[in-house]
Order: C-alpha cells, then structure tokens, then sequence
C-alpha cells in the first residue's frame, strides 16, 4: 500500500471516446503529478499541481486535460486520444514541489487505445 | 537535452553476487537524488535516496554513492537475491526527471 491510488488499473477506449483516469492520495502532501511510462521510454514528467494550482505543463497535447478538484484528488480527462497514447500512465505525490522530497507513485492506469 | 543518463540498461547477476547501477545528472546544483524499484504491474517504489551534503548511505543490503564534483551517483545491491528482479530507476527530484531504468534480473 503505498498510499496513492488509480482508478482504473486498465483502460480500453477508442479514439472518438471521452474517459477520465482518477489518482486519489492519503499522504497529507500538497503536491501530484501525473507521468506518462511508455515501453523503451523514461518516465515523461506530464502535470504538475501544488496546492490544487497547476504548475508545470510539459508540452502535453490538449487532448489531455488534468484536474485537481483538491490536493487529494486528481483527474486526467482523455478525449480524442491517438494510438501512441497507449502507456501506463502514473500518478505521484509528494510532500511539496521543491524536489527536496521523494514523490511517492501509484500502480498506474494502462492505457490501451484502439 | 537529457538530465539524467543511467547505465546499463540491462544487467543480469547470479544471485549472491553485486550489482551496480550507474547514473549522471547534468545540474550542478541538482540536490536530491532517489532511487525506485518497480516490479511488473507496479509503479515506481523509493528504496533509498541520498541528499547532496553526504557521499554515501546505506540500508541493510543497499548503498547509494554520490560523486558531486562528477556528478554521478550510483546504486549498490549486495547479496543479491530472486525478489531483487525488477526495473530500477534513478531520478533528478528537483527536476522530477528519471533515467531510462535498469532492467535487473537475478539468476537462481
């Protein structure tokens, strides 16, 4: 139990479809990413929020699009997705956003589109 | 360009012997170096990380080594073990950037 958790653990979807992927965190941290893990690929940095405020967009496609309701609960909603966005897609959190501190990871959502 | 290179990308050991697993940041003023297993169907775990102002930290068959003025550090497994099959990542904290992984495999 490492105190992060993603719904859901797998995912199917087509292209046209609309889904959400969900990372809840019971660590009291006021920061949370999301990553994108794909085969032969490092783990991409995709969002970043710190206290429920987005703080780093890594030139991610706007047919990704995340949300922190509260710095417990965070959402990557997915539309219009292409075939190479199939991966395992990562949330963490961690104490702050100053680095100083280690990010502590879900099991991921493997994403698989058709 | 890339932050961290980490090497090899592979390493294949008979359990009982050492691995060591390499990686290069390109910050100087980088500070906050992690290390992660992450075993099939899992995400990344922290196993031990090491903080700029010491060179060595150790717990129980694991040790991290840091070489600032080179800026690498490196993982160290003794004794290795079966359950010690996994990927393993190094990682910048404060850049929240991660090497390509070490697929480790530890022979019976």
């Amino acid at each position: 139990e490492t105190g992060v958790t993603q719904t859901p653990r797998h995912l199917v979807m087509g292209m046209t479809n609309k889904k959400s992927l969900k990372c809840e965190q019971h660590l009291g941290h006021n920061a949370m990413y999301w990553y994108k893990q794909s085969a032969k690929k490092p783990l991409e940095l995709m969002f970043v929020y710190s206290l429920e405020e987005r703080v780093e967009n890594n030139s991610v496609p706007s047919r990704f699009s995340p949300e922190c309701p509260n710095s417990s609960h965070l959402f990557l909603h997915l539309h219009t997705l292409q075939p190479e966005d199939s991966a395992l897609y990562l949330c963490a959190s961690s104490q702050d956003v100053r680095g100083v501190q280690p990010q502590h990871f879900g099991d991921g959502t493997r994403l698989s589109i058709l | 360009g890339e932050n961290v290179e980490q090497h090899p990308s592979t390493l294949s050991v008979q359990e009982g012997d050492s691995a060591v697993i390499k990686c290069t940041y390109s910050d100087s003023a980088s500070n906050y170096f992690p290390w992660y297993k992450q075993e099939l169907g899992k995400g990344p775990q922290l196993i031990i990380d090491i903080r700029s102002n010491v060179g060595e930290k150790k717990d129980q068959r694991i040790a991290v080594t840091l070489n600032k003025t080179a800026k690498h550090f490196s993982l160290h497994i003794t004794e290795t073990q079966p359950e010690d099959s996994a990927v393993y990542f190094c990682a910048d904290a404060g850049k929240s950037t991660f090497g390509d992984g070490t697929t480790l495999t530890v022979k019976p």
